[in-house]
């Protein structure tokens, strides 16, 4: 079966530190790996996705970063992070886009004080 | 046109009852609607999905029914239990693509 993991679950930074998330996804090849933010009370805001090895596509322009140096591991990046970067950040995995089906991590808060 | 509207926004109901969750989309190229189910400091979870042809999903307690004239589709929750409080996000998505459109949520909580 497949799984997805990510780390840290709770990290708090203070403003200008910068960022990595990382996640991995087990049991599946080549799949589909998306970042997503989640702000309180709020709902999903897709970041970035990637569909292979070095190939990132950007949503929203902002001051975060994303790279796949490996085909199942996906990490978001920030050189400097800002208050509005507060949040829960969750990966997420995708087999292919023919059957829809995305599955998520357990997040990441991080809080930036 | 790229919306998904969810309501409510929160739904208190009380332990055997029914808990129903609409939500409403513009795009008719949407054609998988997923609906997640997300527990406080945990990642959404993938409950039940329905595609558009077919009308109604049933799996355990959870059904979604769908109307595709209407562009609506919804959640029930049969037998509502303390333990299905959460905050529940609906989807919708077009094979072949990225890009997930959620709504923005509703949190249910089922009083014991």
């Amino acid at each position: 079966s497949q799984t997805i993991h990510q780390w840290p679950a709770t990290l708090v930074q203070p403003v200008g530190s910068p960022l990595s998330l990382e996640c991995t996804v087990e049991g599946t090849s080549n799949p589909n790996l998306y970042w997503y933010r989640q702000a309180a009370g709020r709902g999903l805001q897709l970041l970035f996705y990637s569909v292979g090895i070095g190939q990132i596509s950007s949503e929203v322009p902002q001051n975060l970063s994303a790279s796949r140096p490996q085909d199942r591991q996906f990490i978001l990046s920030s050189k400097k992070l800002l208050l509005s970067d507060s949040g829960f950040y969750l990966c997420a995995w995708s087999r292919d886009t023919s059957t829809g089906e995305l599955f998520f991590g357990e997040g990441s808060r991080l809080t930036v004080l | 046109q790229q919306q998904v509207k969810q309501s409510p926004q929160s739904l208190i109901v009380q332990k055997g009852g029914i808990s129903i969750i609409n939500c409403a989309y513009e795009n008719t190229a949407f054609d998988y609607f997923p609906w997640y189910q997300q527990f406080p400091g945990k990642g959404p979870a993938l409950l039940i999905a329905i595609r558009p042809d077919v009308s109604e999903k049933k799996e355990g307690r959870f059904t979604i029914s769908f109307n595709k004239s209407a562009k609506q589709f919804s959640l029930h929750i049969m037998d509502s239990q303390p333990g299905d409080s959460a905050t529940y996000f609906c989807a919708a998505t077009t094979s072949g693509t990225y890009k997930y459109i959620f709504g923005t949520g509703t949190r249910l909580k089922v009083l014991a």
